[in-house]
């Protein structure tokens, strides 16, 4: 199953709504995840089956979407949220991630 | 606190084996499928292999097949990778990473993530 995400880059601003989409070449149902990656470090799991909140994740990243288009969305970009957003689908092995969305300061 | 340490990674040559440790503290390591997912350098994530609780189902990227194999000690709290006929392209930061199931074909996401270990292959 083929992740594609996009945009692969983003400029903005603190304070704005930010949304990012991942399409999968075929039906994955809502095995969706969506993780964050910071420079040097580890991934984080924000969103887990397309749409619920990992504990822990701030209220303003949500998750949405079913069968093969789904969004990662930020309410209000905050300054530690520049990074590297991968979706991931769970749905059957291998379990393939999209390409990535660097989210850049403008 | 869920904690999975990598070791075990060097610099190897084209061709060569390498075997890599991960050591899980915090929760009950042998009800939970395990990963390795890898980074290479400026690159993606890409996943290697998963498996199950027991140990008893193993899964693989097609770019590794039949060259790493994925094992698990229970009693040790230990995940491992034999990673044989190593090339260049293998060349990455390895991620130990648990997840949410006993097995991956439950469905479960990646939760936990290691700090990752570097692997080089080049001569």
């Amino acid at each position: 199953i083929q992740m594609t995400q996009s945009p692969s880059s983003l400029s903005a601003s603190i304070g704005d709504r930010v949304i990012i989409t991942c399409r999968a070449s075929q039906s994955i149902s809502s095995y969706l995840n969506w993780y964050q990656q910071k420079p040097g470090k580890a991934p984080k799991l924000l969103i887990y089956a397309a749409s619920s909140l990992q504990g822990g994740v701030p209220a303003r990243f949500s998750g949405s979407g079913s069968g093969t288009d789904f969004t990662l969305t930020i309410s209000s970009l905050q300054s530690e949220d520049f990074a590297t957003y991968y979706c991931q689908q769970s749905y059957s092995p291998p379990r393939t991630f999209g390409q990535g969305t660097k989210v850049e300061m403008k | 606190e869920v904690q999975l340490v990598e070791s075990g990674g060097v610099l190897v040559q084209p061709g060569g084996s390498l075997r890599l440790s991960c050591a899980a503290s915090g929760f009950t390591f042998s009800t939970y499928a395990m990963n390795w997912v890898r980074q290479a350098p400026g690159k993606g994530l890409e996943w290697v292999s998963s498996i199950s609780d027991r140990g008893n189902s193993t899964h693989y990227a097609a770019s590794v097949k039949g060259r790493f194999t994925i094992s698990r000690d229970n009693s040790r709290s230990t995940l491992f990778l034999q990673m044989n006929s190593l090339r260049a392209d293998d060349t990455a930061v390895y991620f130990c990473a648990k997840d949410g199931g006993n097995d991956i074909l439950t469905g479960d996401a990646i939760d936990y993530w290691g700090q990752g270990s570097l692997v080089t292959v080049s001569s």
